[in-house]
């Protein structure tokens, strides 16, 4: 157990319609980040929170964004949902001093949420 | 981008015997990285990690060895155990970044 909870578990969504993940990092964790990982893949680097802003993001669209509140949990949303978001979205939290790879540590996974877009 | 990638898509053992399990990185700005296990249906799971000053680290039953000059690192298991089978990520993060970026991975069988 990591202690990094994430929910729904699994949703469907049909095409162009909106979603929105939520994840719980682990206690005393105040950086999240979210990944994407598609079936047969490694995860995919989306974007990273650090104090309740965005401070990396990989190459993904502006449609998917997202939250950090001052509890450091997290959200991650995606407009106009395409058929490739069909994926299992990956929260994972550490615990930074910078926010930057000065001092990057071990990731805490959560379980994911699976995504399926008809 | 950066890229990661993996030697071996699949590697099958016979449970004992040793796993080797291999893969590139392409930044060489790239001062972190970690070994993740991902069993079906779970997040990955941290393995051992080692940072760019070091070329060796142990851990239990398992090693990483990293070679910084052609940009390679191994993930060493020793006596592989049934419970070893699951698909296998190495992550590098870039320096200042703090991003990871995943290979592909190498799924492991054990073979009872």
């Amino acid at each position: 157990e990591t202690g990094v909870t994430q929910s729904p578990t699994h949703l469907i969504k049909t095409r162009g319609q909106q979603v929105t993940l939520r994840c719980s990092s682990q206690s005393g964790h105040n950086t999240v980040s979210w990944y994407q990982q598609a079936l047969g893949q490694g995860p995919q680097f989306i974007f990273q929170y650090y104090r309740e802003e965005e401070n990396g993001r990989g190459n993904f669209p502006p449609r998917f964004s997202g939250l950090q509140f001052p509890n450091y949990s997290s959200e991650l949303n995606v407009n106009a949902l395409e058929l490739d978001d069909s994926a299992l979205y990956l929260c994972a939290s550490t615990k930074t001093t910078t926010g930057t790879g000065l001092d990057a540590g071990e990731l805490f996974f959560g379980e994911g949420s699976r995504l399926t877009v008809l | 981008g950066e890229s990661v990638g993996l030697h071996l898509p699949t590697l099958s053992v016979q449970e004992g015997d040793n796993s080797i399990i291999n893969c590139a990185y392409s930044n060489s700005a790239s001062d972190y990285f970690i070994w993740y296990k991902q069993e079906s249906g779970k997040g990955p799971q941290f393995i051992i990690d080692i940072r760019s000053n070091m070329d060796k680290r142990q851990g239990q039953r398992v090693t990483v060895l990293l070679n910084k000059t052609v940009k390679h690192l191994s993930l060493q298991i020793a006596a592989t155990q049934p419970g070893d089978s699951a698909v296998y990520f190495c992550a590098e993060n870039l320096f200042l970044l703090n991003k990871f970026y995943f290979g592909s991975g190498t799924k492991l069988n054990v073979k009872p």
